[in-house]
């Protein structure tokens, strides 16, 4: 099992564009999220999944989209990247919800950079 | 709203030291808590998840315990080595949602 891949590794934007950072995993996981780290604020929970064509949003989704056609893949989508934006993005996947036995893992990190 | 705090937030010991980094969680309602490693530049590496109906989890030299009334965790690395050199991140969760609430890390340094 490749585990949670997430892909780019890096990446710089100019404000106003557009990109998706893509988060793919072979496990058969339902639960899919996303979190940004940031220095001084920890990890945050952006949007995330309960299972293909749901999603909710998290503690921090403004000004990202997201979607969840198949299983194995929750991609992230900027609309309008800003400075604030710039940060480490990662994703991460669990069985189920609402299991206290399952655990999450999280692919390697998105690093992002908005100028 | 659930809050989980690390202390010591840095900590620095000599090689084969044993040692204990601390985990506080404000509500008591959790599902479970994940420790979790972050190697500089890295992805977060689960190392041990207790269950809310349980009191510790071991593998190798770690061992993780878990005291739900009081609110606390408590991560045990015995013998340390360099390669342990790490931040550890506790988080809990709690309901329907698997979110993870993290604590604010604590940055181990282990000198050879």
């Amino acid at each position: 099992n490749a585990g949670v891949t997430q892909t780019p590794k890096f990446q710089v934007l100019k404000t106003g564009q557009s990109m998706t950072l893509q988060c793919a995993q072979d496990m058969n996981h339902e639960y899919m999220s996303w979190y940004r780290q940031d220095p001084g604020m920890g990890l945050r929970l952006i949007h995330y999944s309960v299972g293909a064509g749901i999603t909710d949003q998290g503690e921090v989704p403004n000004g990202y989209n997201v979607s969840r056609s198949t299983t194995e893949d929750f991609p992230l989508r900027l609309l309008s990247a800003a400075p604030s934006q710039t940060s480490v993005y990662f994703c991460a996947s669990s069985y189920s919800t609402g299991r206290p036995s399952y655990e999450q893992y999280f692919g390697p990190g998105t690093r992002l950079t908005v100028t | 709203k659930q809050e989980v705090t690390q202390i010591p937030a840095a900590l620095s010991v000599p090689e084969g030291e044993n040692l204990v980094l601390n985990c506080s969680f404000t509500d008591s309602a959790i599902y479970n808590l994940q420790w979790f490693r972050q190697d500089p530049g890295k992805g977060l590496t689960s190392l041990l998840l207790i269950q809310s109906s349980q009191r510790e989890q071991t593998s190798g030299r770690l061992n993780a315990s878990l005291d739900k009334s009081s609110g606390r965790s408590t991560l045990y690395i015995a013998a340390s080595q360099p390669g342990d050199s790490a931040t550890y991140l506790c988080a809990v969760t709690g309901g329907a949602t698997n979110k993870l609430i993290f604590g604010t890390g604590t940055l181990l340094a282990v000198q050879p």
